[in-house]
C-alpha cells in the first residue's frame, strides 16, 4: 500500500528553525510536493522536489532522498504567520498525489 | 488575477437534501479536481476531469457526482448528504496531470449537514 508518515504536531519558537520530516512509501515516484495550509483555508504550494538534494526558496527549503523515501521541509526565521499545517504529497507512478495528513506547526512567541 | 473561485464559502444543508457546490477558474487549466477534507486529515480525491474526460476514484461514494459543462466551471453534486459528508470541499486545477504540475486551490466550501 501507499503510506505517508509525518509528525502530527510540532511546536517551535518565533525566530527559530524547524525541520518537518516526511517518510513515504509509494507505488513508483514522480516527485514530491510540500503544501502549506492555514486553518480553515485551502492548501498553497510551497515546493516541489524530483531529484535528490536541497531546494532553497527564501526562508523555506525542501530536501529529498529518493533512495530513503524521505523528505523534509526546513523553515528558518520562524514567524507567527508560519503557524499552519504542512502537507507532504509524493506523486506515484500514475501521477496521483498521495497526501499526508499534515504536520500542525505551532509557533510560540 | 487568474484564480480558482469556489462558491459558497460556507454551505449548510439538511440531512438528505441535495446540494451543489460550484467552482470556476480563470487559469484555463485542463484539469479540475474535487477533494474532500475532514479536520486534521489528508485531502481525499473524489474525482477529476482531464478536459472532458471524467475520472472517478474507486472509493468515491455514488452519492457524489460531478459535472464540467465547460473548461471554466465544475460542479460537485451531493445527492443525499449524510452527517458523515460534513467536510471542507476543495476544488483545484492544474495545467496538466503529469509530473510537476502543481495544484491551484480555491478557498474551499465548508459544508455542514444538519
Amino acid at each position: 500500500g501507499q503510506n505517508i508518515d509525518q509528525p502530527t504536531e510540532m511546536t517551535a519558537t518565533e525566530g527559530a528553525i524547524v525541520q518537518i520530516n516526511c517518510t513515504y512509501q509509494t507505488s513508483g515516484f514522480n516527485g514530491l510536493f510540500w503544501y502549506q495550509q492555514h486553518a480553515g483555508e485551502a492548501p498553497t504550494f510551497l515546493s516541489y522536489n524530483v531529484l535528490d538534494g536541497l531546494e532553497e526558496k527564501g526562508r523555506f527549503s525542501s530536501f529529498l532522498s529518493r533512495s530513503k523515501g524521505y523528505s523534509y521541509l526546513l523553515l528558518k526565521e520562524l514567524q507567527m504567520k508560519d503557524s499552519a499545517s504542512y502537507l507532504c504529497a509524493p506523486i506515484d507512478s500514475n501521477y496521483q498525489l498521495i497526501w499526508g495528513a499534515g504536520t500542525k506547526l505551532i509557533i510560540k512567541p | 488575477d487568474a484564480m480558482v473561485i469556489q462558491n459558497p464559502r460556507y454551505q449548510v444543508t439538511q440531512f438528505g437534501k441535495p446540494v451543489t457546490l460550484s467552482c470556476s477558474q480563470t487559469l484555463n487549466h485542463n484539469v479540475m479536481y474535487w477533494y474532500q477534507q475532514k479536520s486534521s486529515q489528508a485531502p481525499k480525491l473524489l474525482f477529476h476531469y482531464y478536459d472532458k474526460d471524467f475520472n472517478n476514484e474507486a472509493d468515491t461514494p455514488d452519492n457524489f457526482q460531478s459535472r464540467r459543462p465547460n473548461t471554466s466551471f465544475c460542479f460537485l453534486d451531493i445527492r443525499s448528504p449524510g452527517l458523515g459528508d460534513a467536510a471542507m470541499y476543495l476544488c483545484a486545477t492544474s495545467r496538466d496531470r503529469w509530473g510537476n504540475e502543481k495544484l491551484f486551490f480555491g478557498s474551499g466550501t465548508q459544508l455542514s449537514v444538519l
